[in-house]
């Protein structure tokens, strides 16, 4: 079955230490996203990647960083500079990083909740 | 820009209607519409263009006014499944620009 997965589902870590959260897909999609979800203020863009080793900051990307050595694998690391890591972050991909057609639309991953004490 | 979304929360008993609203400020390429249902992955609903005829879902349907940088989100007849937050997210005209989405509207539906 072609997806995306996310793992582990919870996390917990320390604060002041660097955390990296997976996200795999093999629907063969050129383009993926990382985002970030509190309550009560929807999915915010943390960076996205349109091609492998390329990628670009989104709205909120300070404190985190991402690779993009192969096309199914975009590993975001939460690093002890982010100021408020606890939420719940969900991977995405689509087809392209294209407006101009359809295939922008984004499958999502079911989610990391990371929680940092 | 995050669009915005009206109303925050909506409530509603099995087989009534509602309409979720979406605006942003800027100029739009297109309007996407995702559903989340608590602790799941948001999933896709449909795709609105710049230019392109209003979609339909199921019982839920679509509307994309250019003009006013608005989307509207129709259900009807809702179901206890409908039940969730629904995200717009938007495109702006701009090149390069990526999805930006507004904070959600939850709708919860009892029998």
């Amino acid at each position: 079955d072609g997806g995306i997965t996310q793992s582990p589902k919870y996390l917990f870590r320390k604060e002041g230490q660097n955390v990296t959260l997976s996200c795999e897909q093999n629907l063969n999609h050129d383009a993926m996203y990382w985002y970030r979800q509190d309550p009560g203020q929807g999915l915010r863009l943390i960076y996205y990647s349109q091609i492998v080793n390329d990628f670009q900051k989104g709205d909120i990307a300070e404190g985190y960083s991402v690779s993009r050595e192969k096309k199914e694998s975009f590993p975001l690391t939460v690093t002890s500079a982010q100021k408020n890591p606890t939420a719940f972050y969900l991977c995405a991909s689509s087809i392209a990083h294209s407006r101009r057609d359809s295939s922008y639309e984004q499958y999502f991953g079911p989610g990391t909740r990371l929680t940092v004490t | 820009q995050q669009p915005v979304q009206s109303p925050q929360a909506v409530i509603l008993r099995e087989g009534e209607d509602a309409v979720i609203n979406c605006s942003s400020s800027k100029a739009l390429y297109s309007v996407h519409w995702y559903r989340q249902k608590h602790g799941e992955a948001p999933v896709f609903l449909m795709i609105l263009l710049k230019g392109g005829e209003q979609k339909g879902h199921e019982k839920i349907s679509a509307s994309f006014n250019e003009k006013k940088q608005q989307s509207s989100l129709y259900l009807t007849a809702s179901q206890l499944s409908y039940s969730g937050t629904y995200f717009c997210g938007t495109v702006e005209n701009q090149a390069g620009t990526a999805l930006i989405f507004g904070k959600g509207t939850t709708l919860s539906v009892s029998s």
